[in-house]
């Protein structure tokens, strides 16, 4: 099984709707992140969670909000969705920083599959 | 504030070729710097990790260095294979724990 799941994997919607992706991971991280990747501007960020009571802005988040239910459950809603939010939706987690092990890495970020949403 | 630039952006060579990706940084401050690639449509999958104070990681053919000083990561692949065709991304973790993207090299090896 994927360590980070997303929900729905493609979503079609119209102008005006609410929408909420989720994301859940099975790998006991702390930290999870919600990004968009369109065409040209690469990954850019747009709410990041270090734990459930600690929900942060990235660069681009107006226009939506996030819920963290849970260590493990991060969710992204777009409240009134328009066009221009059609892009490919990305959850990643990372752990917090450990003093390093021999032979281990940390704040390794892993990725979830993506949800391409289209807004028409 | 963080700007990650990676070049070239796009790479089309023959099969058995060793090829250098390159990825620069504006802010040195980075509690490490990770390689992803990205098949098209799909997620992304980590490839190497180099945390501040390593020089280089090295993964089978894929070798990546970190002069953090002068802001630069390079990966190194070594004997490309057509299944080596994707997106490289880089991405360094700010000291505010948030990774900045580069908009990524796309690589096509031919058979």
């Amino acid at each position: 099984d994927a360590d980070v799941t997303q929900t729905p994997r493609n979503r079609i919607t119209k102008t005006g709707k609410r929408i909420m992706l989720e994301c859940s991971q099975t790998k006991g991280h702390d930290r999870m992140y919600w990004y968009r990747q369109d065409p040209g501007l690469g990954l850019r960020l747009i709410y990041y969670s270090f734990d459930v009571k600690d929900i942060n802005k990235g660069e681009i988040s107006d226009g939506y909000s996030v819920s963290r239910q849970a260590q493990a459950k991060f969710s992204l809603s777009l409240e009134s969705a328009i066009p221009n939010q059609t892009a490919l939706y990305f959850c990643a987690t990372s752990d917090l920083q450990r003093p390093q092990l021999a032979g281990l890495s940390y704040n390794e970020q892993f990725f979830g599959p993506g949800t391409r949403l289209t807004v028409l | 504030k963080q700007e990650v630039t990676q070049i070239p952006a796009a790479l089309s060579v023959p099969e058995g070729e060793n090829l250098v990706l390159n990825c620069s940084f504006t802010d040195s401050a980075i509690y490490n710097l990770q390689w992803f690639r990205q098949d098209p449509g799909k997620g992304l999958t980590s490839l190497l990790l180099i945390q501040s104070s390593q020089r280089e990681q090295t993964s089978g053919r894929l070798n990546a260095s970190l002069d953090k000083s002068s802001g630069r990561s390079t990966l190194y692949i070594a004997a490309s294979q057509p299944g080596d065709s994707a997106t490289y991304l880089c991405a360094p973790l700010s000291r505010t724990y948030k990774y900045i993207f580069g908009t990524g090299t796309r690589l096509k090896v031919l058979a």
